[in-house]
């Protein structure tokens, strides 16, 4: 079945900073990419997604890379605040189920 | 606005207890999801279901089974609860049958088995 690794598994940046999670997947059969956020005492809301068709997708301070021939993916969030501090979880889309990454805790610095 | 609600925040059963975890969603969706979340180990699916009755294992579907005998409603059972049956437990729905679409979560339950 499909693996993806998610790294780091926890970050810190200043508020106002970038920060970057990356993930790699096994199956090049997958085609579609979704991340996930998830609050404390929440379940996990997708926040972007993006299909095997397309390279790269942004939506505000969010961005999504997707390089199909290395088999990764990344998110991207700018000017960070510290409402985006939680856990960000990627996944890809296989064999009609979605498998997740470990997840990576991000911190936001005041 | 999609809803997906879970029986129980918290559940603590005994060793050898049988469970049943309740999920039910609003949004007339076809597929729904059963995870669960454990530290490091990300979300794992159990079982999934893409419409009335039907249901198919996950990744790590031993020691469950599932039930779904209406679309709103997809019950995840423990026929016998064991210790490494704690975690937390998420349920899942979207829409278009078997495709990749947006997954809505429900809030999770967290399970201890004693």
């Amino acid at each position: 079945g499909e693996n993806v690794e998610q790294h780091p598994s926890t970050l810190s940046v200043q508020e106002g900073d970038s920060a970057v999670i990356k993930c790699t997947y096994s199956d090049s059969a997958s085609n579609y990419f979704p991340w996930y956020k998830q609050e404390l005492g929440k379940g996990p809301q997708l926040i972007i997604d993006i299909r095997s068709n397309v390279g790269e997708k942004k939506d505000q301070r969010i961005a999504v890379t997707l390089n199909k021939t290395a088999k990764h993916f990344s998110l991207h969030i700018t000017e960070t605040q510290p409402e985006d501090s939680a856990v960000y979880f990627c996944a890809a889309y296989n064999d009609y189920k979605l498998s997740f990454g470990a997840g990576t805790t991000v911190t936001v610095r005041a | 606005d999609v809803k997906v609600t879970q029986s129980s925040r918290y559940l603590v059963k005994r060793t050898g207890e049988k469970v049943f975890l309740e999920c039910v969603q609003d949004m007339d969706h076809e597929n729904m999801f059963w995870y669960r979340q454990d530290p490091g180990l990300g979300l794992r699916l159990i079982y999934f279901s893409y419409d009335v009755k039907m249901k198919e294992k996950g990744d790590i579907p031993e020691g469950y089974s599932v039930s779904r005998e209406k679309k709103e409603r997809f019950s995840l059972i423990l026929e016998s609860a064991s210790t490494n049956q704690t975690s937390m437990y998420l349920c899942a729905s979207s829409f278009g049958t078997l495709t990749p679409n947006e997954q809505f979560f429900g809030p999770g339950t967290r399970l201890t088995v004693l």
